[in-house]
């Protein structure tokens, strides 16, 4: 199977640090991502991991362990306009292009 | 670079008609085209497949007759819902992957249908 999973809200402080855990069944997949969406818009991206360990990329972080089929994304410094879902999704390669899988995503409140 | 562009943004039609959405890439080759459907506070949920030149390859439970699907040109693909019902009201949102595979895939900015 290929079920992902995560929390459906978070509540968070301005200027906190928030981690918003993903867990998904460890077959098919290649590779984990990460993105944010506001209501009514696309998702937009965030990070990638394909290999276990830490990717940081400014204020974001991910973290993947594939045996474990666990990641997290970490926000830091909080600012409102973080107030958005993050979805976490599975790439999945067959023939010749892959998808992805998402889940159901998280809907983070940011708040003052 | 990669850019999908996807109109209409957003659509009412009335119950029992068509509605097209499109999305074209207008920097570069989209071989295969992803379409999904988001419901409020629901996953974007992967409907369909489409490859240039080939039949779309449809995920188990979404009816290939409603949800017509075309790829006839390397940068524009169709997706047509027949004899829309207010069901099918959702936000539908196509993506490609990205030419260089970098970071995957880019998305269009999605078309919010309405069905009355």
């Amino acid at each position: 199977g290929q079920n992902i999973d995560q929390p459906t809200e978070m509540t968070a402080t301005e200027g906190a640090i928030v981690q918003i855990n993903c867990t998904y069944q460890t077959s098919g997949f290649n590779g984990l991502f990460w993105y944010q969406q506001h209501a009514g818009e696309a998702p937009t991206f965030l990070s990638y991991n394909v290999l276990d360990g830490l990717e940081e990329k400014g204020r974001f972080s991910s973290f993947l362990s594939r045996s474990k089929g666990y990641s997290y994304l970490l926000l830091k410094e909080l600012q409102m306009k973080d107030s958005a879902s993050y979805l976490c999704a599975g790439g999945r390669y067959g023939g010749s292009q892959g998808n992805l899988i998402f889940g159901k995503g998280t809907k983070l409140s940011v708040k003052p | 670079g990669a850019v999908v562009s996807q109109h209409p943004s957003w659509v009412i039609c009335k119950s029992g008609t068509s509605v097209k959405i499109e999305c074209r890439s207008l920097d570069f080759q989209a071989t295969t085209m992803f379409w999904y459907r988001q419901f409020p506070k629901q996953s974007l949920m992967l409907m369909a497949t489409s490859n240039e030149g080939s039949k779309a390859t449809y995920e188990q439970g979404v009816e290939k007759d409603k949800f017509l699907i075309n790829h006839a040109s390397l940068t524009l693909s169709t997706l047509t819902v027949t004899s829309a019902h207010p069901e099918d009201s959702s936000f539908y949102i196509c993506s490609a992957p990205k030419p260089d595979r970098g970071y995957g895939y880019t998305f269009g900015s999605g078309t919010r249908l309405t069905v009355v």
